[in-house]
């Protein structure tokens, strides 16, 4: 079974760039059955999906965030990675890494337990 | 694609039946997955493809519909099924969305 863990400063500065790495177990990074996926939730709130990436490098992004947004795979780590810049408070939130299935439902099957990213100066 | 679920919260006992609603801005054909959520922990698939239990989880939980709206049923609410519920569309058009979320409350 896939097992997600998240890992990353839990505090940024306004306007710095939010970098977090999500480590997988249990199964390949470079498996045909997963998108690689970040999703973020802001407290209290709203589940809020943030992009993915497919074994092969290419990442989809949440159009609202496109132009600040960057996932990325290391398959020698069996990592991806999320960077976010200019980040302001509204970008505080729990952010979460899962498995987005390869099939067309494309269903978050497997999630890791979530970090907390704090903006603040 | 905008997605609304309703309620937004609900009070409920133990036995009951229970049904959340969600509702797609267009068709979005089958592609609707529910999650359940606990406080403090990541968001647990119950069923996707509108109307597919995800393995592992209780018969209690099912899930319909097509197009533009859909359902989940909880056919005898347990207590460990206290929870927020959100549904979420994959169809092609991205971001895949999620509803706002749906609290069951004791």
């Amino acid at each position: 079974q896939v097992q997600l863990q998240e890992s990353g400063p839990g505090l940024v500065k306004p306007s710095q760039t939010l970098s977090l790495t999500c480590t997988v177990s249990g199964g390949s990074i470079s498996s045909d059955d997963y998108y690689w996926t970040w999703i973020r939730q802001h407290p209290g709130m709203d589940l809020e999906w943030v992009g993915y990436i497919y074994k092969t490098g290419s990442a989809y992004y949440n159009p609202s965030l496109k132009s600040r947004v960057t996932i990325s795979i290391d398959t020698s780590k069996n990592q991806f990675s999320l960077k976010l810049s200019s980040v302001t408070a509204a970008d505080t939130a729990v952010y979460y890494c899962a498995t987005a299935a390869g099939t067309g439902d494309r269903r978050l099957s497997y999630w890791g337990q979530g970090t907390l990213a704090t903006v603040s100066a | 694609i905008q997605m609304t679920q309703s309620p937004s919260s609900l009070s409920a006992s133990v036995g009951d039946r229970v049904t959340i609603t969600c509702r797609a801005s267009q068709s979005i054909a089958i592609y609707l997955n529910w999650y359940q959520q606990k406080p403090g922990k990541a968001p647990n698939l119950l069923v996707y493809a509108a109307s597919t239990l995800e393995s592992g989880v209780p018969l209690r939980f099912s899930g319909s519909g097509s197009g533009t709206d859909f359902t989940l049923t909880i056919s005898s609410l347990q207590p460990e099924d206290f929870a927020t519920y959100y549904c979420q569309q994959t169809y092609s058009n991205l971001p895949f969305t999620f509803g706002g979320g749906t609290k069951v409350e004791i």
